[in-house]
């Protein structure tokens, strides 16, 4: 069964500085893909970013960007230029890469970002 | 294009009771999961269905079943209700068949029930 781990609970940054959130997660697949989800306090779970496991390079979106090492099984979530709308508590998931049949994704516990004026 | 939409927002129930959550999918996918998502932690996968079908399950007893329609919009059903039952109840959907197919699951906001 496949595992992730956010072993940070609480992080907090400067409006305008960068942030980095650790992820890690424990599978025998090759294929597979991961996220980070992003839940405000209005609960809506919203997708920040995916990374495809047979994919070299990481994975950007504006701001955010990601660190894949998947030897390591690691995946950091970066955050620059860091906003107040960025405060809410995020979520790394890891999904099987076999399409449809097992797409379920499995969740680590959160870490919850506050950001400071 | 309506993302995905769940009903109601906020349920209180007392124990032993039954309850139905609905999820509409976003609008071009037929797939639909299920998530438990207890306070201050991370969702759990309870089902997913397609094509009307429960096609994976995860830990959770019988006493949470499930019903996808035609039009792919779905149901949790949650029988014998307990306090440890209190959670928010995500709904997720995304395409796994044909061309539009991806991997990307898009979320409802949720339907927090009460047990008490």
């Amino acid at each position: 069964a496949q595992t992730v781990t956010q072993s940070q609970p609480e992080m907090s940054v400067q409006e305008a500085e960068t942030v980095t959130l650790s992820c890690t997660y424990d599978t025998s697949e090759s294929d597979y893909y991961l996220f980070w989800y992003k839940q405000p306090p209005s609960r809506q779970m919203i997708l920040v970013i995916r990374q495809e496991a047979y994919k070299q390079q990481n994975a950007t979106e504006n701001r955010f960007s990601v660190n894949f090492q998947k030897a390591a099984k690691s995946f950091s979530l970066k955050i620059s230029d860091s906003q107040l709308g960025d405060a809410a508590m995020y979520f790394c998931a890891y999904r099987s890469g076999h399409t449809g049949a097992n797409s379920k994704l499995t969740f680590g516990k959160g870490i919850t970002l506050s950001v400071r004026p | 294009d309506a993302g995905v939409t769940q009903s109601p927002t906020h349920l209180i129930k007392t124990r032993g009771q039954q309850v139905t959550l609905r999820c509409s999918p976003k609008s071009g996918h037929d797939t639909v999961s299920w998530y438990q998502q207890a306070l201050g932690q991370g969702p759990q996968f309870i089902f997913q269905y397609y094509e009307e079908e429960e096609r994976q399950r995860g830990n959770f007893p019988d006493r949470f079943s499930g019903h996808q329609f035609p039009n792919y919009s779905s149901e949790l059903n949650v029988n014998a209700l307990l306090l440890g039952d209190s959670a928010l109840y995500l709904c997720a959907s995304l395409s796994t068949s044909g061309r539009t197919a991806e991997e990307t699951q898009y979320f409802g906001p949720g339907t927090r029930l009460l047990v008490l």
